[in-house]
């Protein structure tokens, strides 16, 4: 399995809601990622988990927040977000922090529109 | 100022021509990377290059790491309509292990 498998694919949330976004890889890589990308315009990092522990928090507010419960999954729980926070939620794995030199796997996104 | 500067940003031309996008920096990088995006998907690694002076090929595609490895280029020859996407480079790290940091990315556009 050489998969980043996301879910759901399209998402429109309220402004009041909660929701979660949900990535699964069993490639066995120990380093996944969140990344945030606006129309024609390159990946912007979120967080890093490395060995299921939040190893970096590119400064997300606190609506954003990511889970790891175990090293295949990665949870991005939402919460009262706005609607410039639409945008395509991008999952991603690397065999380990360290070997993201060699390039990342990512998923296929989440469209989220906020209303 | 960005990290690796990517250009050209936008590329529309005809199906058969030849391009290069480039991608420049001012660091020594000790790999960097080739994404291909497609509208509605995430990106796809299309090559890690190492060494400078490296040449990769991938079918049409042509990619070249500087011999002072701080910089890349991707060439293409005879594009086709499926070579139509979003092309990035990036590279690895500096001491946030696992970071990506990604150029502005180039939209090429290939008519039939």
């Amino acid at each position: 399995d050489t998969e980043v498998t996301q879910t759901p694919k399209h998402l429109v949330m309220g402004m009041t809601n909660k929701k979660s976004l949900k990535c699964e890889q069993h490639m066995g890589h120990r380093a996944m990622y969140w990344y945030k990308q606006k129309a024609k315009k390159p990946p912007e990092l979120m967080f890093v988990y490395s060995y299921e522990k939040l190893s970096i928090n590119e400064s997300v507010p606190s609506r954003f927040s990511p889970e790891c419960p175990n090293s295949s999954l990665l949870n991005l729980h939402l919460h009262a977000l706005q609607p410039e926070d639409s945008a395509l939620y991008l999952c991603a794995s690397s065999p380990t922090p360290q070997g993201a030199w060699g390039g990342y796997t990512f998923g296929s996104g989440t469209r989220l529109t906020v209303v | 100022t960005q990290l690796l500067e990517q250009s050209p940003q936008f590329l529309s031309i005809q199906e058969g021509e030849n391009l290069t996008v480039y991608c420049n920096s001012s660091s020594v990088f000790s790999s960097l990377q080739w994404y291909r995006q497609e509208p509605g998907e995430g990106p796809v690694l299309l090559v890690t290059v190492v060494t400078g002076g490296e040449v990769k090929k991938l079918k049409r595609l042509t990619f070249q790491f500087g011999d002072a490895r701080k910089d890349s280029s991707l060439h293409i020859t005879a594009a086709q309509p499926g070579d139509t996407g979003l092309y990035l480079c990036a590279v690895a790290g500096g001491t946030s292990y696992g970071k990506l940091t990604f150029g502005q990315g180039t939209i090429l556009t290939v008519h039939p």
